[in-house]
């Protein structure tokens, strides 16, 4: 069990868009800023959003990201069937003293 | 451009113990911006952290494997190591080094991951 909390999949046709929720407590997303991870069929996860809403260098600005309280939102628009992949929440937890992801969502471009 | 590569046996038994290095290029470990860690992912499961160590030796380790593992650092030779002691089926995952920013908020770039299986 995840100690943030991600729903396991969501669809959407090419073209639209979809939001990906990341729900944690005190300890982790409401005291610490939120990264967000993409990972491909087969690879290594992708760093695609830091601080809770910073895109790194060659990540296209369809991707954004939110933090709101202990909440965190990745939102994805104009979908391409590319962007299908796992999607990871992630941050620090100050009470654990250790990284803690979401248990991650499927990304399914229909 | 940072690369970070990991190596060491696939196959091990149960009771043995695990043991990878990842290799560091395209940056210098000797940093106090980052920190450098393990991350393993179980077939068709999520993302566990592991552990993380700074280039100094100051370590942290996820609470429900802290008993079994031991990461170090070997700066010189710009590479981190992972030993995880006892291993059971429940410990066969690829295996992933990252670069940590020292927050441990971030974690920048990954290896490519080293798949680990356990037999009885």
């Amino acid at each position: 069990q995840s100690v943030l909390t991600q729903p396991p999949s969501v669809s959407a046709a090419p073209g639209q868009n979809v939001a990906i929720s990341c729900s944690g407590g005190n300890s982790n997303i409401g005291t610490n800023d939120v990264s967000w991870y993409q990972q491909l069929p087969g690879t290594a996860p992708k760093l695609l959003i830091s601080d809770n809403n910073k895109r790194p260098s060659g990540i296209p600005d369809r991707f954004s990201g939110s933090k709101s309280g202990a909440s965190a939102t990745l939102a994805v628009t104009g979908l391409q069937t590319g962007d299908e992949a796992d999607y990871y929440c992630g941050t620090w937890d100050s009470s654990l003293s250790a990284v803690v992801f979401g248990g991650g969502t499927k990304l399914t471009v229909l | 451009q940072v690369h970070l590569q990991e190596s060491g046996p696939a196959q091990l038994k149960s009771s043995e113990t695990l043991s990878l290095t990842c290799r560091v290029s395209g940056t210098s470990i000797y940093s106090s911006n980052y920190y450098w860690g393990w991350v393993r992912q179980a077939p068709g499961r999520g993302l566990e952290y592991i552990a993380s160590i700074s280039y100094a030796g100051k370590t942290y380790y996820s609470p429900s494997l802290k008993s079994r593992v031991s990461i170090s650092v070997d700066a010189s030779k710009s590479q981190f190591s992972l030993r995880l002691a006892s291993v059971t089926a429940a410990d066969a995952a690829v295996y992933f080094c990252a670069r940590l920013r020292y927050t441990h908020t971030v974690l920048m770039d990954w290896g490519q991951g080293a798949l680990v299986t356990v037999s009885s």
